[in-house]
């Protein structure tokens, strides 16, 4: 079955560590992104990937880092810089065909800082 | 960065009835995509309905379809006969030509029986 995966569902991190968060797409989407979804709040972009080996800051990149060695992943590293890093992130992809463009998203991982 | 603003946090509405969610954006684009995602309790984000920018007709996908405004910079979702299985969080959301994507804040949708 295609789709978005990432892992774990829940993670638990000590504060000053670094963590990281695996998302992988067999869709063969060009396009990925990781977003940041706080209680009651919409969802606020990290950074976003058109292509391997490229991609872009969003509003809120500070703290965070990512890699797009392979088409189909593309981890999100919390780093211990991000102050408030507790929260829940999504991974997306998305889909250019004409006509057809559309976002999928992974179930998410929530992230809490002990 | 384009901005997308959804001004209501919260609506409820009656099984059965129909309910209008606004959405606006801000963009100096002309080629763009515009979508109304749901978010139900579970958290996974579901694509209720998408429209073209380029496409002056409105969108529609069984009881949801959208009110596209582009001078307006307007993309409201109206859902009819409102049932309870609607109840979530709803996202509008924007989508430039370099697949740069954000989203609104959300409506909380309330359906009540």
């Amino acid at each position: 079955d295609g789709g978005i995966t990432q892992s774990p569902k829940y993670l638990f991190r000590k504060e000053g560590q670094n963590v990281t968060l695996s998302c992988e797409q067999n869709l063969n989407h060009d396009a990925m992104y990781w977003y940041r979804q706080d209680p009651g709040q919409g969802l606020r972009l990290i950074y976003y990937s058109q292509i391997v080996n490229d991609f872009q800051k969003g509003d809120i990149a500070e703290g965070y880092s990512v890699s797009r060695e392979k088409k189909e992943s593309f981890p999100l590293t919390v780093t211990s810089a991000q102050k408030n890093p507790t929260a829940f992130y999504l991974c997306a992809s998305a889909s250019e065909a004409p006509g057809d463009t559309e976002a999928f998203f992974g179930q998410g991982t929530r992230l809490t800082v002990v | 960065a384009q901005t997308v603003t959804q001004s209501q946090p919260e609506m409820s509405v009656q099984e059965a009835e129909t309910v209008t969610l606004s959405c606006t954006y801000d963009t100096s684009e002309n080629n763009y995509y515009l979508f109304w995602y749901k978010q139900p309790p579970s958290r996974q984000m579901i694509l209720v309905i998408r429209q073209e920018a380029y496409k002056q007709q409105n969108a529609t996908e069984n009881r949801f379809s959208v009110n596209f405004q582009k001078a307006a910079k307007s993309f409201s979702l109206k859902i009819s006969d409102s049932q309870l299985g609607d109840t979530a969080m709803y996202f509008c959301a924007f989508m430039k030509a370099d697949n740069d994507m954000r989203f609104g804040a959300g409506t909380r949708l309330t359906v009540k029986p």
